[in-house]
C-alpha cells in the first residue's frame, strides 16, 4: 500500500515569511497527526484529528500555526508568520483509529533564517 | 502533555551483543508502543503492546510491560549496525488521550 505522502520535502524561509506543508495520509486512516521535531528531540504532537474533526490542538502554538483536514482525507499545515524557533522537521502520520500503529511520513524539513 | 520516559539516553554495544531500553510512565494506558528513527527509513513503529499483554515478540525484538511498575523494556538480540538509531516509546491512554507525545528516546549505537 502507498505510504504517507508530505511536501515539500525541504523549505526555506526567512522568518515573519508564511509558509504550508501538505500530507496525503494513507487510504482509510481515520486519524491524521501533525508533529514538530526539533533536532535532538522526540517528535511533539502539534494537532491530531479524527476524520475531519480535531481531535487534539493543545500543543498548537494558534496565534500563529493553523491546520485542516479537507474531507477527512488530505491536511495542510500553516504557519505565518514564521519565526527562528519554528525551524524543525514537521512530520505527517496517519493511523486506522485512534491508538493504533502511526504511519509516518517523510517529514518536512524547515529552515527559518 | 502524556508521554514515556525513555533510559538510557544514549547506549553504544558492539555488533551481535543484545540492546535493552527502558521507557517509563506515569499514567494508566490502554497500549504502549515502540518506534525506531533512523536517517534512512525516518519514524517506523516496531511493535504495540496492550495493557493486558505482559510480553511480546517480533523477530529479533521482545517487548516487556510491566503495569504495576508503569514500564516497559524493548530487547534487541543479536544486534546490526542497521539497528543504530534512536527509539522512542509512546502511551495511548484511551479515547480521552491529549498531548500525546514522544520522549526523547534512546539513541542506540552498534558499532560493526
Amino acid at each position: 500500500e502507498a505510504g504517507v505522502a508530505q511536501s515539500p520535502r525541504y523549505k526555506i524561509i526567512e522568518k515573519r515569511q508564511s509558509v504550508a506543508f501538505w500530507c496525503n495520509p494513507i487510504s482509510g486512516h481515520a486519524t491524521l497527526y501533525w508533529y514538530q521535531q526539533i533536532l535532538g528531540q522526540g517528535p511533539k504532537l502539534l494537532i491530531q484529528f479524527q476524520n475531519n474533526g480535531v481531535v487534539d490542538d493543545s500543543q498548537l502554538p494558534k496565534d500563529r500555526f493553523s491546520a485542516e483536514r479537507l474531507k477527512g482525507v488530505d491536511s495542510t499545515l500553516k504557519i505565518q508568520p514564521a519565526k527562528l524557533e519554528d525551524s524543525a522537521v514537521y512530520l505527517c502520520a496517519s493511523s486506522l483509529n485512534r491508538g493504533n500503529e502511526q504511519y509516518f511520513g517523510p517529514g518536512t524539513r524547515l529552515t527559518v533564517t | 502533555s502524556q508521554q514515556g520516559e525513555e533510559d538510557p539516553q544514549a547506549l553504544s554495544i558492539q555488533e551481535g551483543e543484545n540492546a535493552t531500553m527502558n521507557c517509563s510512565y506515569k499514567t494508566s494506558i490502554n497500549n504502549l508502543q515502540w518506534y525506531r528513527q533512523n536517517s534512512g527509513r525516518g519514524l517506523v513503529h516496531l511493535i504495540l503492546i496492550r495493557s493486558n499483554e505482559r510480553e511480546k515478540h517480533s523477530g529479533r525484538l521482545r517487548v516487556t510491560l510491566d503495569t504495576s511498575k508503569k514500564s516497559s523494556s524493548l530487547l534487541i538480540t543479536a544486534s546490526r549496525a542497521a539497528d543504530t538509531a534512536s527509539y522512542f516509546c509512546y502511551l495511548y491512554s484511551g479515547a480521552g488521550s491529549y498531548q500525546l507525545t514522544f520522549g526523547k528516546g534512546t539513541k542506540l549505537s552498534v558499532i560493526p
